[in-house]
């Protein structure tokens, strides 16, 4: 079946833009989250829904980033006014329930936003 | 401050032989604990994990160790293959711990020499 899809692939901006991500999880799965990954680190935890409901963002880095799932299926995330610091490759996952910590999550391929 | 460090950037082995990555973890909060393998312009695919209630869990060519007091484990995969050519990621999270997402270490290149 489809996996996790993210758009679009390749993003590049200029600094003070803003723009929006968009994912689309694996059908049916009711834990949703994004990640940032920065070059030569690994992803870093940015913010968690389950369904509609935005649980956890604790990790967004600023007021500037934000993120919705309306509907409980696809979502958003925006970064407003761009900064050369925001460049990195954000990654969406989707786990099949409610997280607890056993489920497995599952990653799609990512954004890579470049920010000049 | 890292809480999940993967101490090795790269790892070069020969193919055919073992392949020995390592993951050390400061939270002892940690009870869980995943293995991502991420190939170039992919997003990382789950691998194998493992519960603190056990030291050991094998998936065929791969097993997993966990040694809780000294908040160590390691990725053994044997016999090593060309395909296994990619960045692993070792990844843990608290059961029951919520949303808080999965915490990463920063990744080892491992290159399989034929």
């Amino acid at each position: 079946g489809a996996g996790v899809s993210q758009s679009p692939r390749y993003k590049v901006a200029k600094r003070g833009q803003d723009v929006a991500l968009r994912c689309d999880p694996i059908s049916g799965h009711v834990s949703l989250f994004w990640y940032q990954q920065a070059l030569g680190q690994g992803p870093e935890f940015l913010t968690y829904f389950q369904n509609e409901a935005q649980l956890d963002k604790s990790g967004l880095p600023s007021d500037r980033f934000f993120a919705e799932r309306p509907e409980g299926s696809v979502s958003t995330l925006k970064i407003q006014r761009t900064q050369q610091e925001d460049s990195a490759v954000y990654l969406c996952a989707s786990s099949h329930s409610v997280m607890t910590g056993r489920e497995t999550q599952y990653f799609g391929p990512g954004t890579r936003l470049l920010v000049l | 401050d890292q809480q999940v460090k993967q101490n090795s950037p790269s790892l070069s082995v020969q193919e055919g032989r073992i392949s020995i990555l390592n993951c050390d973890y400061t939270n002892s909060m940690f009870d869980y604990f995943l293995w991502y393998k991420k190939y170039p312009a992919e997003g990382p695919t789950f691998l194998i994990s493992i519960s603190s209630i056990k030291d050991k869990n094998e998936d065929g060519r791969f097993t997993v160790f966990l040694n809780k007091s000294a908040k160590h484990l390691s990725l053994h995969i044997v016999p090593s293959q060309p395909g296994d050519s990619a960045v692993y990621f070792c990844a843990a999270s608290v059961i029951g711990g919520g949303a808080d997402g999965l915490t990463f270490g920063k990744g080892t290149h491992l290159i399989i020499q034929p």
